[in-house]
């Protein structure tokens, strides 16, 4: 089972393009979830989903947008790339029962000059 | 306000030795607590929660509720220990999990 795949695994922008991360999953999870990975300050939430259609801001979501219009597929996409926005990014999912741990795709990382 | 505090950013231990990883939480309610590893050139991927009581590779952690506390131990550290080690709070409703910054471990020889 491929689990949680993220594509790309690596990508270079220039501040102010544009690009979408793309979270696939084939575990027939309900949540989503989109993290940023900084040095020192952990994983830090940025938009979830706790189902096909709907989506949610998480700690730090300004920046960003995410769409889940397929239960598998969970898109985050930067509209206007900043400098600050370079980050490892993960997704992850769960079930939706209880609190089930959250499985993780093997991150972008995203530079922005 | 929700929080996962992780004091050390980095423990180095001789292998053999005891390790303990320090996890301190804060949380209104009655928490879900993990911890997640990830090893080099590998996903961040469950390594125990509270709730299994459980050892994994050798792990435990205990959820001290008096302490806000779910330290990670292992008494005789192995070089395959070797990783970043994330502690994770999960609020009631299950929607969102809160990490802590993480502390690298290494094992040495």
């Amino acid at each position: 089972n491929a689990g949680v795949t993220q594509t790309p695994k690596f990508r270079v922008l220039k501040t102010g393009q544009s690009m979408t991360l793309l979270c696939a999953q084939d575990m027939n999870h309900e949540y989503m979830y989109w993290y940023r990975q900084d040095p020192g300050m952990g994983l830090r939430l940025i938009h979830y989903s706790v189902g096909e259609g709907t989506t949610a801001k998480g700690e730090v979501p300004d920046g960003y947008n995410v769409s889940r219009l397929k239960k598998q597929n969970f898109l985050l996409g930067l509209e206007s790339a900043a400098p600050s926005q370079t980050s490892v990014y993960f997704c992850a999912s769960s079930r939706q029962v209880g609190n089930q741990p959250q499985h993780f795709g093997d991150g972008t990382r995203l530079s922005i000059l | 306000a929700q929080r996962v505090t992780q004091p050390e950013k980095l423990l180095s231990v001789f292998k053999g030795a005891p390790v303990e990883l320090k996890c301190n939480y804060s949380y209104s309610g009655s928490p879900e607590l993990f911890w997640y590893v990830q090893y080099s050139r590998q996903r961040l991927q469950l390594l125990l929660r509270h709730i299994s009581r459980e050892s994994i590779k050798g792990f435990t952690a205990d959820l001290n509720k008096g302490e806000t506390s779910f330290h990670l131990k292992k008494p005789f550290a192995q070089e395959e220990d070797s990783a970043m080690y994330y502690c994770a709070l999960s609020d009631t409703g299950g929607f969102k999990t809160i990490f802590g910054a993480g502390t690298r471990l290494f094992v040495k020889a």
